[in-house]
């Protein structure tokens, strides 16, 4: 089955400098990749998605990048905020199922004012 | 509009007991998702539901466990005889279709806590 392993575990920045996520995936069948922010007490909410025929997708402070060669994906966040302090997850469909996801276990990101 | 709804919110059970978590999905959503978040993890896939086809149940850890969606709206997810180990946050999701492209929406979770 899908693995889909994320790093780092915990990611401290300064306000206002740039964050990364990294992830990999095992299943080369897998084609889509959403990244989801959750906070404490909350559910995880959508942030950004990538499908397996885009290299790379922005939205405002955040991009994503795929190289599906190499079986990885990244999330970028710039000029990052305090409220931008979350856990994060990666996730990789399993196989061609975009309703089936694997997880990554998560980065905790932690943006000092 | 109203999120996707679940309840209780926590619970706490002993050993051995059942347990029944409720989610409302948004209406209108024809697609409904059971993740399990275990303390420390990311989501475990659980069970899929998609209109009237019968529902991808392969994630489902054990025969302990099952869910139903009556009349293609609530969804209820059963563990019987709970363990320990079925200590986790329950997360149910749905989405407008199953598919490419629909956002899935999650509730805030069942923290269910088996002593």
């Amino acid at each position: 089955g899908e693995n889909v392993e994320q790093h780092p575990s915990t990611l401290s920045v300064q306000e206002g400098d740039s964050a990364v996520i990294k992830c990999t995936y095992s299943d080369s069948a897998s084609n889509y990749f959403p990244w989801y922010k959750q906070e404490l007490g909350k559910g995880p909410q959508l942030i950004i998605d990538i499908r397996s025929n885009v290299g790379e997708k922005k939205d405002q402070r955040i991009a994503v990048t795929l190289n599906k060669t190499a079986k990885h994906f990244s999330l970028h966040i710039t000029e990052t905020q305090p409220e931008d302090s979350a856990v994060y997850f990666c996730a990789a469909s399993i196989g061609s199922n975009d309703y089936k996801l694997s997880f990554g276990a998560g980065t905790t990101v932690t943006v000092r004012a | 509009g109203a999120g996707v709804s679940q309840s209780p919110s926590n619970k706490v059970t002993e050993k051995g007991k059942d347990v029944e978590l409720r989610c409302d999905p948004i209406s209108g959503h024809t697609a409904l998702y059971w993740y399990r978040q275990s303390l420390g993890q990311g989501l475990e896939f659980l069970i899929y539901f998609q209109g009237n086809s019968a529902p991808d149940k392969s994630g489902l850890p054990s025969d302990r466990f099952s869910a139903e969606r009556t009349g293609g709206s609530v969804s209820t997810l059963t563990i019987q005889r709970t363990q320990q180990e079925d200590s986790a946050v329950y997360l149910c999701a749905s989405s407008l279709w199953g598919s490419s492209g629909n956002t899935i929406y999650f509730g805030e979770g069942s923290w269910l806590t088996v002593v």
